[in-house]
């Protein structure tokens, strides 16, 4: 089974703070993404990497950045967390596309609040 | 760039059959996914659609045209345990490497 890690369910962190959030996978997937998803609005991509170093941003990257320096793993930081920034976030990825079904593994997300 | 509009809420009783609609708006679409969503779950993917027709899965189908930028998901024989969101997501973008979610629909059903 394709297993998505996100290494904190809940985290809580005060304005300004910096924040990490880690996600790995153990299927050796090309593609990896961080959503977020809030009530209402769905989940909105962040940040996707297709590749080792390589990202690129997605519809709402403000206020964020990523990091992927090995295949596996793929980091979303706020670099200075503010309070419109707590939701829950969602990692997920997916093979190479030219193989895929279309089918994204998700992680169980990390709920994020920021006060 | 992109939209995806479907429903918010559908309700339906134990039994029947219900469709969920979707319309995109994209740019260098490849793909119409669809993905269900417990409360306090991630989401777990359904289909997935890359040309026009039908995609029947046991009691979920989904439909796809290109043309009319349309899609939907098909439930049928619906079950308590059915009641979720559900979300369509477009793959898009100008290497395909990007998938795109709606708002979702909550699905309610009813005995």
């Amino acid at each position: 089974d394709v297993k998505v890690t996100q290494s904190s369910r809940y985290l809580v962190k005060r304005t300004g703070e910096k924040v990490f959030l880690e996600c790995v996978q153990d299927m050796d997937h090309e593609n990896m993404f961080w959503y977020r998803q809030d009530p209402g609005l769905g989940l909105r991509l962040i940040y996707f990497s297709y590749d080792v170093k390589m990202k690129e941003k997605g519809d709402i990257p403000e206020g964020y950045s990523v990091s992927r320096e090995k295949k596996e793993r793929f980091s979303l930081i706020l670099e200075s967390a503010s309070t419109n920034q707590t939701s829950m976030y969602l990692c997920a990825s997916t093979l190479f596309w030219a193989e895929n079904t279309g089918e994204l593994f998700f992680g169980e997300g990390s709920r994020l609040t920021v006060l | 760039g992109q939209s995806l509009e479907q429903p918010s809420e559908v309700t339906a009783v134990e039994g029947a059959i219900v469709q969920i609609n979707c319309t995109y708006q994209t740019s260098g679409f490849y793909g119409l996914s669809w993905y269900q969503q417990h409360d306090g779950g991630a989401p777990t993917f359904l289909s997935y659609n890359a040309l026009d027709g039908l995609e029947e899965t046991g009691r979920f189908s989904s439909f796809l045209s290109r043309s009319d930028s349309y899609g939907y998901l098909l439930l049928q024989e619906l079950q308590m345990k059915d009641s979720a969101s559900y979300f369509c997501a477009v793959r898009e973008g100008e290497y395909g490497n990007k998938l795109v979610f709606g708002a979702g629909t909550i699905l309610r059903v009813k005995s």
